[in-house]
């Protein structure tokens, strides 16, 4: 999996859009972007993935630059709910070697 | 509930004393996973199986950790002699391997204190 690279924390205000930004600038051209939060003391949950398209769903929304070393997820109008550690991991899609290698994420804390 | 089942959710056990956890995969999902998480660090692989076998474990899997997945559904993993450095989360997580493969899903983790 290729190396990514995230601040250790953010702040948000609540309604407020919170754009998390991830470096990835060794990815693979076969390595997707994936993004997993952790509230605190539960299992990682799934938010989304990409590979070179923006791509959004209920959560958020994934934008993925042109040459695919870096990208930012936005979820659009925080809630206090969304205090979370964030991960941003690459990683091939499929295959034998098909497993997630988490750094230590993204802590953001959304304000009231 | 359809997600991944873990079981014990907490555990406290003696120093020196064996413990197993068992998870329950996604229904029909094929490929299922064990990670390890201590404060303050992102979950760490552990081993995964492509229904019953083991096909990769981690150097962190010591000769004291042994997980199997007999029928290709449930799994567990056990700890033998366990020391304080065994207290973490163990999460397990699952997946349906199909050509391009699909995404891994968690649990909520087994938390394990060593006394």
């Amino acid at each position: 999996d290729a190396k990514t690279t995230q601040p250790t924390s953010m702040d948000c205000a609540e309604g407020r859009a919170a754009n998390l930004p991830c470096n990835h600038s060794t990815i693979s051209g076969n390595e997707y972007v994936y993004w997993y939060r952790q509230i605190h003391s539960q299992g990682p949950q799934y938010i989304i993935h990409g590979l070179k398209n923006n791509e959004t769903n209920e959560m958020a929304s994934l934008i993925i630059t042109e040459d695919r070393k870096s990208s930012t997820l936005i979820l659009p109008h925080a809630t206090l709910r969304d205090t979370a550690v964030y991960y941003c991991i690459a990683s091939a899609r499929g295959g034998s070697n098909y497993k997630l290698t988490f750094g230590k994420g993204t802590l953001l804390t959304v304000n009231p | 509930d359809t997600g991944v089942s873990q079981d014990p959710r907490h555990k406290i056990t003696k120093r020196g004393q064996n413990v197993t956890f068992r998870c329950d995969p996604i229904s029909e999902h094929n490929r299922l996973y064990w990670y390890r998480q201590t404060l303050g660090q992102g979950p760490e692989f552990l081993t995964y199986f492509q229904n019953e076998a083991q096909l990769e474990k981690s150097r962190l899997l010591s000769d004291r950790f042994s997980a199997e997945r007999p029928k290709g559904s449930f799994s567990t993993l056990e700890i033998q002699r366990t020391e304080q450095g065994d207290s973490a989360m163990y999460l397990c997580a699952s997946s349906l391997a199909q050509g391009s493969g699909n995404t891994i899903y968690f649990g909520e983790g087994s938390w394990l204190t060593v006394v």
